[in-house]
């Protein structure tokens, strides 16, 4: 089946730093890739929506000049927490999408932990 | 904008119980609905995805259904048993994928 990893699986950080998380599928092209944040004991809520070569599109009150997302590639997107503050500890995964394929699927990546101090 | 519920938001049972957690949306122009299950702390393990022509999927002692006209999900678990716990995640897909809150799931020896 398909699969993605993302990396790191956990980071701790100091507030007011940058953190880059990376979510790749390893064995199929997506040209479309979600991010989603879960804070503790709540649902996943989606952030934004990144195509390959074109701006994320962005969930309403998500701050893109805070959470800046790059899908460079058909298998990497990656999303930088710029200037990090506590309140934005939280789980983050990604996921990508097979549409156009007789599956139609998101394949969801393992998750990023992430503590900013 | 696609809404998704999860009823109960919390359910414990004894072992060997059959059980049955309720999802519903609010729009049901979707191309499939999916559950997943997450242990604490952890990402998510797809359960079954249910396409939007089919009706149902089983999986060993899980069963879904799917009633797209009336925006509704069951997932059905046969014989809980304790390693069953965890929370349980319904979630529906169109151009993005949308989650309920969630049912946490405890099932006690």
């Amino acid at each position: 089946g398909a699969v993605v990893s993302q990396h790191p699986s956990w980071v701790i950080c100091k507030s007011g730093t940058s953190v880059k998380i990376e979510c790749r599928s390893l064995d199929f092209q997506a040209t479309t890739m979600f991010w989603y944040r879960q804070f503790p004991k709540q649902s996943l809520m989606l952030m934004a929506t990144s195509n390959e070569g074109s701006k994320a599109t962005y969930e309403q009150g998500v701050e893109k000049d805070k959470f800046l997302i790059n899908h460079a590639s058909l298998t990497l997107s990656t999303l930088t927490v710029t200037s990090a503050h506590p309140e934005d500890s939280s789980f983050y995964i990604c996921s990508a999408d097979t549409s156009g394929t007789s599956t139609d699927t998101q394949y969801f990546g393992p998750g990023t932990r992430l503590t900013v101090l | 904008k696609q809404e998704v519920t999860q009823i109960p938001a919390a359910l414990s049972v004894p072992e060997g119980e059959n059980l049955v957690l309720n999802c519903s949306f609010t729009d049901s122009a979707i191309y499939n609905l999916q559950w997943f299950r997450q242990d604490p702390g952890k990402g998510l393990t797809s359960l079954l995805l249910i396409q939007s022509s089919q009706r149902e999927q089983t999986s060993g002692r899980l069963n879904a259904s799917l009633d797209k006209s009336s925006g509704r999900s069951t997932l059905y678990i046969a014989a809980s048993q304790p390693g069953d716990s965890a929370t349980y995640l319904c979630a529906v897909k169109r151009n993005d994928m949308r989650f309920g809150a969630g049912t946490r799931l405890t099932v006690k020896p």
